[in-house]
């Protein structure tokens, strides 16, 4: 079974700061790696697909990178709408399978 | 644009099945090379996947479920089903139907339902 840690728990930074969030898996993932973003009562939204590259309609400050076990997400300069919890899931082609990290909640 | 809803009874009785509906509008639930999923939320805690169900049918679920879940296609109504047996409180939770973006995004979800909260009492 594949498990994803995401670190920190949670991140205190203030706006037009640099986040960066980790996600580590436990085992070889490629680039199989997507984010998400959900903010209460909503949701997830698709930030990053495969490791690195953003969905449709995401902000160019949200990036992702890394490959095999270490990924992050790396949000340039925090607005104010970015305050959320980030989650970081993976892919298996086979079996198709899907697993969720804890999450990393970004606070002001 | 494709707009996904869950609907199903707030309140289960442990031991009982949970029965959820996702009723899809703007696309056909059997366009190809896509995969439909079913995913959970227990209050105040993170994501958990149950399981896919590709276009063609083939279904493929989360061994944390242990054989206790059903996913299917209500071809006709535009639905996908979830069952859920034997629940516990422990299943209790906000759930989400979601699909994903295609052979170019396979896998990865940038459609989401609301979500429906479903309570595990008696």
């Amino acid at each position: 079974e594949i498990v994803l840690t995401q670190s920190p728990a949670t991140l205190s930074l203030s706006p037009g700061e640099r986040a960066t969030l980790s996600c580590r898996a436990s085992h070889n993932l490629n680039y199989y790696l997507a984010w998400y973003q959900q903010k209460p009562g909503q949701a997830p939204r698709l930030l990053i697909y495969d490791a690195s590259n953003r969905a449709s309609g995401i902000p160019a400050r949200f990036s992702g990178s890394g490959s095999g076990t270490d990924f992050t997400l790396t949000i340039s300069s925090l607005e104010p709408e970015d305050f959320a919890v980030y989650y970081c899931q993976r892919r298996s082609n086979w079996p198709p399978a899907a697993t969720f990290g804890g999450g990393t909640k970004v606070e002001i | 644009q494709l707009q996904l809803q869950e609907s199903g009874p707030g309140l289960v009785k442990p031991s009982e099945t949970l029965s959820l509906i996702c009723t899809v509008s703007g696309d056909s639930i059997t366009s190809s090379n896509y995969y439909w999923a079913w995913i959970r939320q227990p209050p105040g805690k993170g994501l958990e996947w149950i399981g896919f169900m590709y276009f063609s049918g083939s279904t493929y679920y989360s061994s944390s479920f242990k054989g206790r879940v059903t996913i299917s296609l209500v071809t006709s109504k535009k639905q996908i089903s979830l069952r859920l047996s034997a629940v516990t409180a422990a299943d209790t939770a906000l759930y989400f139907c979601a699909r994903d973006g295609g052979p170019e995004q396979q896998m990865a979800l940038p459609y989401w339902g609301q979500g429906t909260l479903v309570t595990v009492s008696s």
